[in-house]
This record gives structure tokens, C-alpha cells and sequence, in this order.
């Protein structure tokens, strides 16, 4: 099993659409939660930290769920430049950083 | 602030030959790091580094080797090329983990 599972997508959606992604993860010990987006052929940039008490930003909304062992990310009214590869990211400690391989979310017109 | 740097952004090398990718950041953060991106699996980390002269190993490190002399450089040398080691490599740096600041990467092919 690997350690952090992303749904690979794409996830294709109309404008203005709510979607939502989950991320699993196998070690109960992981202490730190983040999403970071990438577009096609550039660096990650983080989009938010992920707190036990959930986080929102705007139209963003993360969660933790440290019984079940994921995290999820919710995008209300999603914009075309929501379209991007959104990135799971655990860690357990500094030489432990899990990065998922990634879902692609596509928004259409 | 010109963030995190890299150089260079291409490189193609042969099976055996050895070079250094170029990363530094104008932050005065702490704690670096390198990764390499592969396609379809997540950013995997090499080696990182808390601080000037002190180093340590990721997840990936075999074939790779870094120093920090300063706070701001923290170059990730190839030994010798091998095509397993063709991927897109990035370098980040963060003040405490928390948000890590990437840089452009470099895109390394090794034939």
C-alpha cells in the first residue's frame, strides 16, 4: 500500500461547480497535513495547511480525518484557473515528506 | 526577493558523467531541500538540510550528494549519471516546514 493515495483524475467539471478530493494516508504518527497545487510544467506552490479543526480559505475548505487517516479539499464555485494538479502532502518528520502523485482537475467553460 | 533559484533549468548529460545542480534562496530560511519529480509518482526527497553544515538523507538519496556551506546555496551534486536518474528535479526551502517555497526546477535527461 502506499504511504499517501490520491484518485490520479482527471476530474472534469463545469465552471462553478463544487468538487472534492480525498487523499489517504498509511501512517497514523504523520503530524502534518498540507495541499499544494502545480500547474502543467511548473513548481508546486502551497495552497493551504490542513489543521485538525479544518481549515477554509476562501472558496477552499481542507479537512482532517485522523480516525480514518485522510484528508480531503473542497473547491465551492470552481474557476477556470482552479485547473490545476492538486498535491497531498504528509509529513512525519524532516526526513519523512510524502508528497501524493497528484489529482488533475480540469474546469470547463 | 528573487525566492528560490535554480540553474539550470535543462541538462542533458550521458550515462557516467557527473555534475552539480545549482540551488539558492534569498529567504534566510533554514531548513532546504531537494526532490525529483517522476511522472505519475509524487515528489520524492533526496536530501535536506536545518541548517549551514549540517545535511541529511530523504527518501532517495543513493547517487546523489549535497553540502551547505552558507544558509543560502545548497547544491545537489550527481556522482555519475544514470538514466534512472532522469527526472525533473526541484529544490525548496522554508522557514519551518510549514510552507515549503519551491523553485523553477531543472529538467535533467541522462542518456
Amino acid at each position: 500500500r502506499k504511504e499517501v493515495e490520491q484518485d490520479p483524475g482527471p476530474f472534469n467539471v463545469p465552471e462553478g461547480a463544487t468538487v472534492a478530493f480525498n487523499c489517504t494516508y498509511s501512517n497514523s504518527a504523520s503530524q502534518s497535513f498540507f495541499w499544494y497545487r502545480q500547474d502543467c510544467r511548473k513548481e508546486p506552490k502551497l495552497l493551504m495547511s490542513v489543521y485538525s479543526s479544518g481549515n477554509e480559505d476562501g472558496r477552499f475548505t481542507a479537512q482532517l480525518n485522523r480516525a480514518s487517516q485522510y484528508i480531503s479539499l473542497l473547491i465551492r464555485d470552481s474557476k477556470l484557473s482552479d485547473s490545476a494538479t492538486y498535491l497531498c502532502v504528509v509529513e512525519l518528520s524532516a526526513s519523512k515528506i510524502i508528497f501524493g502523485s497528484g489529482t488533475r482537475l480540469s474546469i470547463r467553460p | 526577493n528573487a525566492g528560490v533559484t535554480q540553474t539550470p533549468k535543462f541538462q542533458v548529460l550521458k550515462t557516467g558523467q557527473s555534475m552539480t545542480l545549482q540551488c539558492a534562496q534569498d529567504m534566510n530560511h533554514e531548513y532546504m531541500s531537494w526532490y525529483r519529480q517522476d511522472p505519475g509518482m509524487g515528489l520524492r526527497l533526496i536530501h535536506y538540510s536545518v541548517g549551514a553544515g549540517i545535511t541529511d538523507q530523504g527518501e532517495v538519496p543513493n547517487g546523489y550528494n549535497v553540502s551547505r556551506s552558507t544558509t543560502e546555496d545548497f547544491p545537489l551534486r550527481l556522482l555519475s549519471a544514470a538514466p534512472s536518474q532522469t527526472s525533473v528535479y526541484f529544490c525548496a526551502s522554508s522557514y519551518n516546514r510549514e510552507e515549503q517555497y519551491f523553485g523553477p526546477g531543472t529538467r535533467l535527461t541522462v542518456t
